[in-house]
């Protein structure tokens, strides 16, 4: 039983490229979340869903886009990465109840 | 601004002492309170919760207080031992979403 898998777990990309974050779970859980970690912030939510089909902004959306196309899968996507997007990025799922399970998170640079 | 914060960014227990972890948060809507656990190079663990509707609760060696007239919480672990050396978050959940809001954390090191 894996939980929530990301790929890849790291990556370094130049200014102005453009990549995807992959997230997959396998719980049947409808929510699923996309984190920032920066060092004192805490974990900053960017976008989520609540359902297949659904996406919406959080709290530092700019910069990135998602879908959710399947049900068990959430991609983030980074249309042109700039330094201040530098950071771990966590994914995580849950049905609703009380926690999220995340996954491993993506170390990301951007040189 | 923001609504989740945890002062003191770190720190140092001896082993079977007491850890004590403190929150504040300055949205009177949040339902659910919960701590979580990181490892570096790992994913958040969830912890402990407490609804709002609680003042404790208790899991093993693990409490969580909640005062909400002064919007505050507070994680003890007692005893400490060296597996709990980590960072700690405290998040919120908020009412649309089932949405979490973290704190910045705090680093935990129980010395053996």
């Amino acid at each position: 039983n894996a939980g929530v898998t990301q790929t890849p777990k790291f990556r370094v990309l130049k200014t102005g490229q453009s990549m995807t974050l992959l997230c997959a779970q396998d719980m049947n859980h409808e929510y699923m979340y996309w984190y920032r970690q920066d060092p004192g912030m805490g974990l900053r939510l960017i976008h989520y869903s609540v359902g297949e089909g659904t996406t919406a902004k959080g709290e530092v959306p700019d910069g990135y886009n998602v879908s959710r196309l399947k049900k068990q899968n959430f991609l983030l996507g980074l249309e042109s990465a700039a330094p201040s997007q530098t950071s771990v990025y966590f994914c995580a799922s849950s049905s609703g109840s009380i926690g999220y399970t995340f996954g491993s998170g993506t170390r990301l640079t951007v040189v | 601004d923001q609504q989740v914060k945890q002062n003191s960014p770190s720190l140092s227990v001896q082993e079977g002492r007491i850890s004590i972890l403190n929150c504040d948060y300055t949205n009177s809507m949040f339902d659910y309170f919960l701590w979580y656990k990181k490892y570096p190079a790992e994913g958040p663990t969830f912890l402990i919760s407490i609804s709002s509707i609680k003042d404790k609760n208790e899991d093993g060696r693990f409490t969580v207080f909640l005062n909400k007239s002064a919007k505050h919480l507070s994680l003890h672990i007692v005893p400490s031992q060296p597996g709990d050396s980590a960072v700690y978050f405290c998040a919120a959940r908020g009412a649309a979403g089932n949405k979490l809001t973290f704190g910045g954390g705090n680093r935990v090191l129980v010395i053996p």
